[in-house]
């Protein structure tokens, strides 16, 4: 399956602790997204990335919040000093290199809860 | 960014029931996808259409671009597609960033 493909699906975190969430893109797809859902909203729009680049992080939360797609691994989604406001769905898409014209593809999503 | 809305915000079907759920945006979109949410949460691909027509299976989806709206069609209901249907599109301005709808919650009951 080549899908998109992110781990924990779910992760468990004590307040003040730290959350790392993976996403491996498609197999072939360079572009990388994250998207947070929170209990009965729809998703928003955090972060885009490009191979050890960010493009677009306008969604994601000024502090403890920052992400990464290196040039070799998964992209990763980083919350630190977790609090309980931090407990959602978090999900990441990819989208081939051809640029504007792609559709997204999602992941599962990993969800995230904060005792 | 641009404004998504959905209608209805909900929809109780008896099962083989057709409906039709609409999306409006406020601006052009050049990327325009249909989306299910089961209710494990699993997010579902069912159209990219940013114009025109297609169809699979007993799910179909038209895109008018010039009105900026979309329409999703299920036909003979079945239980399984039950669950939260979004809409998202992105505009040239914000490449990369799909807005999301607010969804619409579908219960197919037998």
């Amino acid at each position: 399956n080549a899908g998109v493909m992110q781990n924990p699906r779910h992760l468990v975190r004590r307040r003040g602790q730290e959350a790392r969430l993976r996403c491996s893109p498609m197999k072939g797809h360079s572009h990388v997204y994250w998207y947070r859902q929170l209990p009965e909203e729809g998703l928003k729009f955090m972060v885009y990335l490009q191979k050890e680049n960010i493009i677009d992080e306008s969604g994601m939360p000024k502090e403890r919040f920052s992400a990464e797609f290196p040039k070799e691994g998964p992209s990763i989604l980083r919350i630190q000093q977790v609090v309980r406001g931090d407990s959602a769905a978090y999900f990441c898409a990819s989208s081939p290199p051809e640029g504007l014209g792609q559709p997204q593809h999602f992941g599962d999503g990993t969800r995230l809860s904060i005792l | 960014g641009i404004q998504v809305e959905q209608s209805p915000p909900d929809l109780i079907l008896q099962e083989g029931a057709n409906s039709t759920l609409r999306c409006n945006f406020s601006d052009s979109v050049n990327n325009l996808q249909w989306f299910h949410q089961n209710p494990w949460g699993q997010l579902i691909n069912l159209f990219y259409i940013p114009s025109g027509t297609k169809q699979n299976g007993r799910l179909s989806a038209t895109t008018v671009a010039t009105e900026r709206y979309s329409l999703l069609y299920i036909s003979s209901s079945q239980t399984t597609d039950s669950g939260v249907y979004f809409c998202a599109g992105m505009t040239t301005d914000s490449w990369g960033k799909l807005q999301f709808g607010a969804g619409t919650q579908v219960v197919v009951t037998p």
